[in-house]
């Protein structure tokens, strides 16, 4: 199993332009999270999906946008990027741990290093 | 949202037990208690989740007091590969998501 994957691993964007990013889970899990990373910050959660259909804003939804376009696929739009959204942004998924849904075990990809100039 | 405390750093020593603990005074009743390492460049790792008292897995141990105020990751006998920032997260196993908030963590530095 690859786990979750995201591409692409680095872009590097002008301000005003759009970008997806893609993030693809093979575990079989309901629920999708989009995080962003500052240097020397945790992560900040921008939005999730709790399952296939919904979405929902988490922490810092400003300037993006999500589709949940099947159980295994969860993208993120910028649709006019801006510098402070330069950031590494990780995707991560979760589900069931001994049959409880469990929000608090997130699988995480390895990120996308966005810098916006 | 109950909000957790860590150390921003930690340094120690090849061979010696690490404990990191973690200050969550308004945990709820309802919440579960969580740690993640995360590596450079890397996304975090679920490391061990507890309720109370005392949590061990392959690879960490986390001591959780009565009142549940606080909590303690536990890493024996570190090397030179557990350098990494781990974080405590305080959140419902089955609630909303946006309630697991992420701090700055502390960054655990292990010497030779």
């Amino acid at each position: 199993n690859a786990g979750v994957t995201q591409t692409p691993k680095f872009q590097v964007l002008k301000t005003g332009q759009s970008m997806t990013l893609q993030c693809a889970q093979d575990m079989n899990h309901n629920s999708m999270y989009w995080y962003r990373q500052d240097p020397g910050m945790g992560l900040r959660l921008i939005y999730y999906s709790a399952s296939e259909g919904t979405t929902d804003k988490g922490e810092v939804p400003n300037g993006y946008n999500v589709s949940r376009l099947n159980k295994r696929e969860f993208s993120l739009r910028l649709e006019s990027a801006a510098p402070s959204q330069t950031s590494v942004y990780f995707c991560a998924s979760s589900g069931y741990r001994d049959l409880i849904l469990s929000y608090n075990e997130q699988f995480f990809g390895p990120g996308t290093r966005l810098t916006v100039l | 949202l109950a909000k957790t405390t860590q150390p921003i750093s930690m340094d120690s020593y090849e061979g010696q037990e690490v404990n990191i603990t973690c200050s969550h005074n308004n945990i709820a009743t309802n919440d579960y208690i969580t740690w993640y390492q995360q590596f450079p460049s890397q996304g975090p790792r679920f490391i061990i989740q507890g309720y109370k008292t005392k949590v061990t897995n392959e690879v960490a141990s986390l001591f959780i007091p009565a009142d549940r105020k606080s909590s303690t990751l536990s890493l024996p006998r570190v090397s030179l590969s557990d350098t990494a920032v781990y974080y405590c997260l305080v959140g419902a196993a089955g609630g909303a998501t946006n309630k697991l908030i992420f701090g700055t963590g502390t960054l655990l530095a292990v010497q030779p």
